[in-house]
């Protein structure tokens, strides 16, 4: 069962970048017909979709996060990452990320890292 | 403001059914059939429950049911059960390629 787990800082002050990465295991990021995804949940709310991209390196971002959001991988290193720019404190959220099917269903998630966007 | 609506909250007493919806549009839940739906313990990530509007995965018990009208789509659990008590998300996926969520419904056992 394939595994993953956040990791990156977890306090990030305001106007910089937030990178987290995903590091993936019992199974590899270059195969298969799956799509490495972020998500992200502010306390005590809903999920909200960051983006995803394809072992091909082809990306798609949630249109309200775009003009910030870059996500790559790292194959030699089985993992991907998240870099969010201009961070303000709406930023602030548990980040998970998760390996999902061709039609955005989320097989398997990570199990979440808090970031605080805080000076 | 979610993409998807479903109500904030639902409640039954052990053993009954209770159905959650899950209200988009053309654009996203009545226009394809990829709606999920996903359970979320406190503290906990989410873990898929239903795929496609009514695919369950592997384990998941066959209390869970999922359905779609038009453009809503509908979480059932029957035998509601004390561990079933958690925060339920729809999500679709959309016309232009995305991902949609709802905003989440607080399921409390009685």
């Amino acid at each position: 069962q394939v595994q993953l787990q956040e990791s990156g800082p977890g306090l990030v002050r305001p106007s910089q970048t937030l990178s987290l990465t995903c590091t993936v295991s019992a199974g590899s990021i270059s195969s298969g017909t799956y799509y490495w995804t972020w998500i992200r949940q502010p306390a005590g709310k809903g999920l909200e979709w960051i983006g995803r991209i394809y072992t091909s390196g082809s990306t798609t971002y949630n249109p309200s996060l775009k003009s910030r959001v870059t996500i790559s991988t790292d194959t030699s290193k089985n993992q991907f990452s998240l870099k969010l720019n201009s961070v303000t404190a709406a930023d602030t959220a548990v980040y998970y990320c998760a390996r999902a099917g061709l039609y955005y269903d989320i097989l398997n998630w990570g199990q979440g890292t808090l970031v605080t966007v805080s000076s | 403001q979610s993409a998807l609506t479903q109500p904030a909250s639902v409640s039954g007493s052990p053993g009954q059914s209770i159905t959650i919806s899950c209200t988009g549009s053309g654009s996203d839940v009545g226009g394809y059939n990829y709606v999920s739906w996903y359970q979320q313990h406190p503290g906990k990530a989410p873990k898929l429950m239903i795929y496609e509007v009514t695919n369950r995965p592997s384990g998941v018990s066959n209390r869970f049911s999922g359905s779609k009208s038009g453009n809503t789509a509908s979480l059932t659990i029957s035998g509601l059960q004390a561990e079933d008590e958690a925060d339920y998300y729809c999500s679709s996926y959309t016309t232009i390629s995305t991902l949609g969520f709802g905003g989440g419904t607080k399921v409390t056992v009685l």
